[in-house]
């Protein structure tokens, strides 16, 4: 069975702050990762598609690969309180399937 | 503007009844997919479609049909053997590439709501 495991959360981070999210996966052939943010009642939304190890930037959001340790994090530089939301990690398969975690859920406090 | 239009926006069932959730998309992407959400968990993919009259089961294709005779639309039904259907229902699709190992992301619909009256 796949796995993608996330701290649930909630993440507490003051507002300016950088929040680091992390985000651990059991299929060691897989290829693809990607990050969601999701509001309370709402769709998950993409913020960052990584593919390859090392870092990748937009914005204020930093995405690291290390398929060695089959790990993949988000950082969010200078959290606003609209980063307040639950972050998905997900990975893709080489059949096109994904798999989700659980998501944490991130509180930025003023 | 292109995206990928669900409907209802809320449901309900009742007790032996089939009900069918819609899912459009004018993004001309081959591939389609079904999750279901419960509170507090991740996404759970039901039934995929990477090609028109073509689809797989996903993690928990139990008490759920699909049909894919478009491109553009790819409805779930959601019957009566499913005995837990309450949950947020998420549609998406995305562009694939068949011999290719790096997936593209996936896009999604704003879902619907399903409640068992």
């Amino acid at each position: 069975q796949k796995e993608v495991e996330q701290n649930s959360g909630p993440l507490s981070v003051p507002e300016g702050a950088i929040a680091s999210l992390n985000c651990t996966y059991s299929d060691r052939v897989s290829q693809s990762f990607f990050w969601y943010r999701q509001y309370s009642g709402k769709s998950p939304e993409l913020i960052m598609s990584i593919y390859s190890n090392g870092d990748k930037e937009d914005g204020r959001f930093t995405a690291q690969l290390n398929k060695a340790s089959q790990y993949v994090s988000l950082l969010i530089r200078d959290s606003q309180p609209s980063d307040s939301a639950t972050y998905l990690c997900a990975v893709g398969d080489s059949w096109g399937k994904f798999q989700f975690g659980a998501g944490t859920q991130v509180v930025v406090t003023p | 503007d292109g995206g990928i239009t669900q409907s209802p926006k809320y449901l309900f069932r009742k007790e032996g009844q089939n009900v069918t959730l819609s899912c459009e998309q004018n993004l001309n992407h081959d591939a389609m997919y079904w999750y279901r959400q419960d509170p507090g968990q991740g996404l759970r993919l039901i039934y995929y479609s990477q090609i028109v009259n073509d689809f797989q089961k996903g993690d928990i294709a139990e008490g759920y049909s699909v049909s894919r005779e478009k491109k553009e639309s790819f409805p779930l039904t959601v019957t009566s053997a499913q005995k837990n259907p309450t949950a947020f229902y998420l549609c998406a699709s995305s562009i694939f590439s068949s011999g290719s190992n790096s997936n593209q992301p996936q896009h999604f619909g704003d879902g619907t709501r399903l409640s068992i009256l």
